[in-house]
């Protein structure tokens, strides 16, 4: 089944780190550039982080510096290392697959995963 | 970054209806924008890419059009599913912009 599953979400608190990750299955990862969107508990969409699949790597302002975005193609796995967390980082991280290997659409979306940011 | 200003923010309508969404783009973007649905709990799901190119399975009730930095979405003869939270999201350039959302309510 062609799907992307994400996890490793969680209560941290203000000033801590957290990893999320997805895994791939189904599709060749490795050919898919790929990405993170999160929505903030009643809010929109808002784009994180993406990585081609030539492992060029881009940020939102408000995350440089603080989140980094990786990928492992040989075990078809994305991961979002977030560091320096703070209470507006609490969202569900989405993991999402581009339709191509640079510039594409999300064609397919993770479930989520929730992280609360709190003391 | 560009800017996607999305509107309305909210929509009623009835089954059967017909509605358009549009978004607005600060700065060129060719047709490098998707039309995305998510449902109560869900995550999003494409509809639309490059502006008009319909996502397989996606029903052709669904349609999308562009006119310079202006791109609309289409839905016609709305059914109960359709009743969902719709966004626009530019690709030209990072950050991958989306619009502020249409929440579409039966009315």
């Amino acid at each position: 089944e062609v799907q992307l599953v994400d996890s490793g979400g969680g209560l941290v608190q203000p000033g801590g780190s957290l990893t999320v990750s997805c895994v791939a299955s189904g599709f060749p990862f490795r050919s898919h550039a790929m990405g993170w969107v999160r929505q903030a508990p009643g809010k929109g969409l808002e784009w994180v982080s993406g990585v081609s699949s030539g492992d060029v790597k881009d940020y939102a302002e408000s995350v440089k510096g603080r989140f980094a975005i990786s990928r492992d193609n040989s075990a078809n796995t994305l991961s979002l290392e977030m560091n320096n967390l703070r209470p507006e980082d609490s969202a569900i991280y989405y993991c999402a697959r581009k339709k191509g290997s640079l510039i594409g659409a999300f064609d397919l979306w993770g479930q989520g995963a929730l992280v609360t940011v709190s003391s | 970054d560009i800017q996607m200003t999305q509107s309305p923010s909210a929509l009623s309508a009835s089954v059967g209806d017909s509605i358009t969404i549009t978004c607005r783009a600060s700065q060129r973007i060719n047709t490098w924008l998707a039309w995305y649905r998510q449902s109560a709990g869900k995550a999003p799901k494409l509809l639309i890419s490059k502006a008009s190119d319909l996502e397989s399975g996606i029903p052709s009730r669904f349609s999308g059009s562009a006119s310079g930095n202006d791109f609309t979405l289409t839905i016609n003869n709305l059914q109960p599913d359709d009743f969902a939270t719709y966004y626009c999201q530019q690709y030209e350039n990072y950050p991958h912009t989306f619009g502020q959302g249409t929440k579409l309510e039966i009315k």
